[in-house]
């Protein structure tokens, strides 16, 4: 069975950073694009970013480009998301997901449950 | 980035209600596209992808259609399973984008 277990939200200060990471179960993580896409407080989701199983090539949102990077250890079967200069407009649910193909221009087809992160003073 | 618009974004039906909701692209492709269920609290579904393809285990009451421009979730008979927020999101292009949502109310 599939499973993605995100970790490494939290409270973090406008202008700080985060890592967070998502470890991957359940299938042969080097063979699949991974990706994460975010959900603010009452809103609607929003794709964020995501990389390559083929190449680790990196796509991003114009929303986060720039402050935030995508990458993959396939030996650790783990994606992260390094979010540096946050703003409070980046507080959200944060989900890795999993695609069908080896790019992220892939139907998504497994989720996590999602970590928290919330920027405020 | 493709810009997906979807309507309504609140749905009032009762059980047993025939529900369509629509999903419009700013440019077109053809079916590459997915259908996500997600009820508070807990992490999207996939429904529906390339369009009109049932994903494994969802129940034959949801449909797909469209390509190009304009897609529609059906929902032949709702269910009280299926109040939720549904959203639709174009995978053609490597920068995948969501619709807003619709959310399915009860009447």
């Amino acid at each position: 069975e599939v499973h993605l277990l995100e970790s490494g939200g939290g409270l973090v200060q406008p202008g700080g950073s985060l890592r967070l990471s998502c470890a991957a179960s359940g299938f042969t993580f080097s063979s699949y694009a991974m990706t994460w896409v975010r959900q603010a407080p009452g809103k609607g989701l929003e794709w964020v970013s995501g990389i390559s199983s083929a190449d680790n090539s990196t796509y991003y949102a114009d929303s986060v480009r720039g402050r935030f990077t995508i990458s993959r250890d396939n030996s650790k079967n783990t994606v992260y998301l390094q979010m540096n200069s946050l703003r409070v407009e980046d507080a959200a649910v944060y989900y890795c997901a999993k695609n069908e193909g080896i790019r992220p221009s892939s139907r998504i087809d497994c989720w996590g449950q999602g970590t928290l992160v919330t920027v405020s003073s | 980035d493709i810009q997906m618009t979807q309507s309504p974004s609140t749905l009032s039906a009762s059980v047993g209600d025939r529900v369509t909701i629509t999903c419009r692209a700013s440019q077109s492709f053809s079916t590459w596209l997915a259908w996500y269920q997600q009820k508070p609290g807990n992490a999207p579904r996939l429904l529906i992808y390339d369009a009109s393809t049932l994903e494994t285990g969802v129940p034959s009451r949801f449909s797909g259609s469209g390509s190009g421009t304009e897609f529609t979730l059906t929902i032949s008979s709702l269910q009280p399973d299926d109040f939720a927020t549904y959203y639709c999101q174009q995978y053609n292009t490597y920068r995948a984008t969501f619709g807003q949502g619709t959310k399915v109310e009860i009447k």
